[in-house]
């Protein structure tokens, strides 16, 4: 079934570094690739998508690639601060509604 | 702002004990759906809906039921417990149509002992 694969488990970076998160996808049929939060203890909240017709969003200090042909996407943070840290989750949208998500990254922004 | 409420936030239940985890939104969103949290495995879908009276399997349905009676509420059965169903459970809604946003619930933490 179509799957999205997150790579890291985990990311350290220091406080005003930046940090990418990779994620890939298997259906070519996906059109949207939406990026969620989840802070220590508490719920997932939307942080900035893309969809299939473009190749870059920004919004602030985040950036959104979407690499169609291999099948990859992924976030950027610039200037990196500490409530940046937190459990980065990728997904991807085929039909129905059905979101399929990776695993997580667990990005650490370290003083 | 768009709002998920879930019920109960914690349940501690016996194996072989019948749970239902009860889901609300004020959104007027179309679709619901029910994942479960394990660490290592991020979110997996349980069963959505994208109108009321009808559900869809996701990708772990074996062992849930789920029901949404009104387009409101989404409920999640567990018919009969087991060890391997402690978790965290997340519902979420979004609207459909062109937008693929979801709004999610503030969790439920199930453990079955």
């Amino acid at each position: 079934g179509e799957k999205v694969e997150q790579h890291q488990s985990t990311l350290s970076v220091r406080e005003g570094d930046s940090a990418v998160i990779n994620c890939t996808y298997t259906d070519t049929a996906s059109s949207y690739f939406p990026w969620y939060k989840q802070e220590a203890g508490k719920s997932l909240h939307f942080v900035i998508d893309i969809r299939s017709n473009v190749d870059r969003k920004q919004s602030q200090r985040l950036t959104v690639l979407l690499d169609k042909k291999a099948k990859r996407f992924s976030l950027h943070i610039t200037a990196t601060q500490p409530e940046d840290s937190a459990i980065y989750f990728c997904a991807a949208i085929t039909n129905a509604y059905k979101v399929i998500f990776g695993k997580g990254t667990h990005l650490h922004v370290l003083p | 702002e768009a709002a998920v409420t879930q019920s109960p936030r914690s349940k501690v239940a016996v194996t072989g004990g019948k749970v239902t985890l009860s889901c609300h939104q004020t959104n007027n969103h179309d679709y619901m759906y029910w994942y479960r949290q394990d660490t290592g495995h991020g979110l997996r879908l349980i069963h959505y809906s994208y109108v009321a009276d009808s559900t869809e399997k996701g990708d772990i349905p074996d062992g849930y039921k789920a029901s949404r009676p009104s387009q409101e509420n989404f409920s999640l059965i567990l018919e009969l417990a087991s060890l391997s169903q402690t978790a965290v459970y997340f519902c979420a809604s979004n609207l459909g149509g062109s937008s693929y946003e979801q709004y999610f619930g503030p969790g439920t933490r199930l453990t079955v002992l």
